[in-house]
């Protein structure tokens, strides 16, 4: 099984509509991501968190939303679609760092939710 | 803030033949490096990274790169390809300390037999 797991993997919606995308995680990491892949602009960051009560927005955020449920489930909503929000999007986590280590940023992702907004 | 410019988006290469990857990235403290590969249909996977200490980092099947401070370069290298290298690479950076990576814009590279 994955480690860092996203639902679903593919939806197709209709302008105005509320989607929500999953991601679980079983690493135990405390810090998630999600990001969004469009061709030629490389991965962007939408939103971060860095455990239950902290939620921090991305270089992309207008136009989504975030929850935070529990350590190991960050959910992404897009609360009405619209085209220009298709894309591949990418659930990540990373960790805190072992003690007397900083975090180095790395990141490990789930296989990705491709969202297409007609 | 820091930026990550990969200068090319795509490269086409025949098997067997060598390839090199162009990362340079913007930044004036001291960063981590990331290079990362997606296959098609699936997520992305760490290929290397470049934490401290040798300026040469190997990773998994065959790739190398080199960490260039005065060029501020991370370019990615492989002395012979074969048609399962067929993916998208991303190079990315993190500020040492940092809380999350800023990726490059991806270069496509295609094996042609």
């Amino acid at each position: 099984d994955a480690d860092v797991t996203q639902t679903p993997r593919n939806r197709i919606t209709k302008t105005g509509k509320r989607i929500m995308l999953e991601c679980s995680q079983t690493k135990g990491h405390d810090r998630m991501y999600w990001y969004r892949q469009d061709p030629g602009l490389g991965l962007r960051l939408i939103y971060y968190s860095f455990d239950v009560k902290d939620i921090n927005k991305g270089e992309i955020s207008d136009g989504y939303s975030v929850s935070r449920q529990a350590q190991a489930k960050f959910s992404l909503s897009l609360e009405s679609a619209i085209p220009n929000q298709t894309a591949l999007y990418f659930c990540a986590t990373s960790d805190l760092g072992s003690s007397g280590t900083s975090n180095t940023g790395e990141l490990f992702f789930g296989e990705g939710s491709r969202l297409t907004v007609l | 803030a820091q930026s990550v410019t990969q200068l090319d988006s795509q490269v086409p290469v025949f098997e067997e033949a060598p390839v090199e990857l162009r990362c340079n990235y913007s930044s004036s403290v001291s960063v981590y490096l990331f290079w990362y590969v997606q296959y098609p249909n699936q997520g992305l996977q760490l290929l290397l990274k470049y934490l401290s200490g040798s300026t040469l980092v190997k990773g998994i099947n065959g790739f190398e790169a080199e960490f260039n401070k005065s060029q501020t370069s991370f370019h990615l290298r492989k002395p012979s390809v074969h048609i399962s290298d067929t993916a998208e690479y991303f190079c990315a950076v993190s500020l040492q300390g940092a809380q999350k990576l800023v990726f490059g814009q991806g270069t496509r590279l295609t094996i042609n037999p």
